[in-house]
């Protein structure tokens, strides 16, 4: 079945370590990719999104993700991680750019002072 | 721009009653919105798509009946949860689509409605 899958469930992080949560995703052709994060009592809000282009996307925070097509992969990365990053990322999928937006089963990021 | 609201922001009802709930696009038009479910400690699930002007289309496993859907304007879709009961007490989401071109479809969420059925 297609499938979004996010490998870390839980992260634990001092601050300044750096940061990879991974993503991979089951569908072939075309497809969008997002990062969103909920911090605690929030919303979600987008991190970053890739549509076409250079695979390298920068969001906001200091936050990238790599879209690597041979690997079915949109890793998130921030070189060093601040308290204010203790939320949860989820990686979102959008095949050919149609209707359904499919969610990864989210990362809880704690990020210790 | 592109700011989705939702209201209320938390609702508690008795079993048995009906709630509504409620989701605009503030400064954008809408054709297209979404219904997610997030249960604690999980990922967001697809209920629904609401299709302005037409009927929605419910995902597989979520009752129509139960989960009444109505896109009456390209602001505002509405989602009424039933004969609400306890096992329905979840976070409800909404989410709008502004669709420009058929290599750019981006969602915007709203901050989500907290049901709690007693």
């Amino acid at each position: 079945a297609q499938s979004v899958s996010q490998h870390n469930h839980h992260v634990i992080l001092s601050e300044a370590a750096s940061l990879e949560l991974g993503c991979n995703y089951s569908y072939g052709g075309t497809v969008n990719l997002f990062w969103y994060v909920q911090y605690p009592g929030q919303h979600l809000q987008l991190l970053l999104k890739y549509f076409s282009g250079d695979p390298l996307v920068k969001g906001i925070k200091g936050f990238e993700a790599e879209f690597i097509k041979s690997k079915f992969s949109f890793n998130l990365r921030k070189p060093s991680v601040q308290w204010s990053d203790t939320a949860e990322y989820f990686c979102a999928v959008n095949p050919n750019a149609g209707n359904m937006l499919t969610f990864g089963g989210g990362t809880r990021l704690m990020v210790k002072p | 721009g592109a700011v989705v609201s939702q209201h209320p922001s938390r609702v508690i009802c008795k079993s048995g009653t009906s709630v509504k709930i409620e989701c605009r696009s503030l400064d954008f038009q809408a054709t297209t919105m979404f219904w997610y479910r997030q249960f604690p400690k999980q990922s967001l699930m697809l209920m629904a798509t609401s299709n302005e002007g037409s009927k929605a289309t419910y995902e597989q496993g979520v009752e129509k009946d139960k989960f009444l859907i109505n896109h009456a304007s390209l602001t505002l879709s509405t989602l009424t949860v039933t004969s609400a009961h306890p096992e329905d007490s979840s976070f409800y989401i909404c989410s709008a689509r502004i669709y420009r071109d058929f290599s750019y479809n981006e969602q915007f969420f709203g901050p989500g409605t907290r049901l709690t059925v007693l």
